[in-house]
């Protein structure tokens, strides 16, 4: 199996404090494993690709001081939104890479996503 | 850049027919292919993945790669209520670390 689990799945928060979520694949290891964001009757929206052990890549657009990324095992990584906004309010969804045998092709596994509303 | 297309949809189709997705996909170079199934409020889960040009079936969902064409589709057989859902057609970005670029998906009605 390939099990990725998050936590908190919904959050609602003040505007102006910290959010952290976390992912963990819970019964393989991820050394990769990438965040997203999806806002409502959107598409999937790539924020950041999680290493561990090395700082995370950010895509164009999104702030890497506001978002911030920590990859500190191969079985965990934290994403904390600081001072967090209305407009942050979104779905924020993980998924964790597992190679398979060969290491030709690696699946991606999507954790059960969290839904945070910033008042 | 590197995108890849999907008809947004709804794409409406009666029970028990075949529902067929496409997908375009721009980078030549690109070696695997990710169908994904996302139901409303839910986070997307991985159906199939397909690298060799053909057809590869699993139950009712055969995924077809054509790498002439760039093109990649999902068919889904006798086609059940449960599979409403947005598709989403994921390819994985060539020397960019594994990174997999989504289309923006294709809801699918089925028709009881």
């Amino acid at each position: 199996g390939a099990v990725v689990s998050q936590h908190p799945s919904w959050v609602i928060c003040k505007s102006g404090t910290s959010v952290k979520i976390e992912c963990r694949s819970l019964d393989f290891q991820a050394t990769t494993m990438f965040w997203y964001r999806q806002f409502p009757k959107q598409s999937l929206m790539l924020m950041a690709t999680s290493n561990e052990g090395s700082k995370a890549t950010y895509e164009q657009g999104v702030e890497k001081d506001k978002f911030l990324i920590n990859h500190a095992s191969l079985t965990l990584s934290t994403l904390t939104v600081t001072s967090a906004h209305p407009e942050d309010s979104s779905f924020y969804i993980c998924s964790a890479e597992k190679g398979l045998a060969g290491g030709f092709v690696s699946e991606q596994y999507f954790g059960p996503g969290t839904r945070l509303t910033v008042t | 850049q590197k995108e890849v297309e999907q008809n947004s949809g709804p794409l409406s189709v009666p029970e028990g027919a075949i529902a067929s997705l496409n997908c375009t996909y721009s980078d030549r170079g690109s070696q695997s292919f990710f169908w994904y199934r996302q139901y409303s409020g839910k986070s997307p889960e991985l159906i199939m993945f397909i690298y060799s040009n053909g057809d590869k079936e699993d139950g009712r969902f055969t995924a077809q790669l054509n790498k002439a064409s760039q093109y990649v589709s999902l068919l889904i057989r006798d086609s059940q209520p449960s599979d409403s859902a947005t598709y989403l057609c994921a390819v994985e970005e060539r020397n960019r670390d594994d990174k997999i670029i989504f289309g923006k998906g294709t809801r699918l009605h089925i028709l009881p």
